[in-house]
């Protein structure tokens, strides 16, 4: 049971434009949400968070939208740098300090 | 501030040895969590340790143990091993456990050990 889905795989993005990456979940005890970024042979990073009291959270060129009617969040990059490319995964947590990830989504980001 | 470490890197063993991995917490958290990763699948949780005692633990069977000390770090062990143990372990430390929602508990993880079981 994947309560936490990540549905593309991957995303292609040419410098400087927009990245929009995906989530959506099913367990409605989730209350709070985060971003990670991966590198090869790394751990993940933590980007950003939000917490399910609020729909918006903001930091520098990341973005995290929260839309809890339908279960969904995304994460925008703007503008998209070569940097940035990474999986990014989304994870979720309910009472008790687990995080539930998504399987992730390769962001490649083209100069 | 240092980070989260984990060591060692990477570690070969073979059907039914045993394993331990280790993981410093980040200055002042108190909590560490375990996931396991296999390849190309997010981060799967394997169990949480807030001072020194289990606080929480995922789908996993109890030939999966852990400890945490007075310092806060921690190991995981794991006996018994088979193929499908295979995966990169990643400990994460966070000042507490969850806080209810105030986002205070974000985990912090470490480099990870990439175990292969042969």
């Amino acid at each position: 049971d994947q309560q936490v889905k990540q549905n593309s795989p991957s995303l292609s993005v040419q410098e400087g434009r927009i990245s929009i990456l995906n989530c959506d979940y099913t367990n409605s005890m989730f209350d709070y949400f985060l971003w990670y970024k991966k590198y090869p042979a790394e751990g993940p990073t933590f980007l950003i968070s939000i917490s399910s009291i609020k729909d918006k959270n903001e930091d520098g060129r990341f973005t995290v939208f929260l839309n809890k009617s339908a279960k969904h969040l995304s994460l925008h990059i703007v503008p998209s740098q070569p940097g940035d490319s990474a999986v990014y995964f989304c994870a979720a947590r309910a009472w008790g300090g687990k995080l539930t990830f998504g399987q992730g989504t390769i962001l490649t980001v083209h100069p | 501030e240092t980070g989260v470490t984990q060591s060692p890197t990477h570690l070969i063993k073979t059907r039914g040895q045993q394993v331990t991995l280790r993981c410093s917490s980040q200055s002042g958290h108190n909590t560490v969590s375990w996931y396991q990763q296999a390849l190309g699948q997010g981060p799967q949780f394997i169990f949480q340790y807030y001072r020194e005692e289990e606080n929480g633990r995922g789908n996993f069977p109890p030939r999966f143990s852990g400890l945490q000390f007075p310092n806060y770090s921690s190991e995981l062990n794991v006996n018994a091993l088979e193929l499908d143990d295979s995966a990169l372990y990643l400990c994460a430390s966070s000042p507490g456990p969850a806080s209810g929602g105030l986002g205070t508990d974000t985990q912090y993880f470490g480099p990870g050990t990439r175990l292969t079981v042969l």
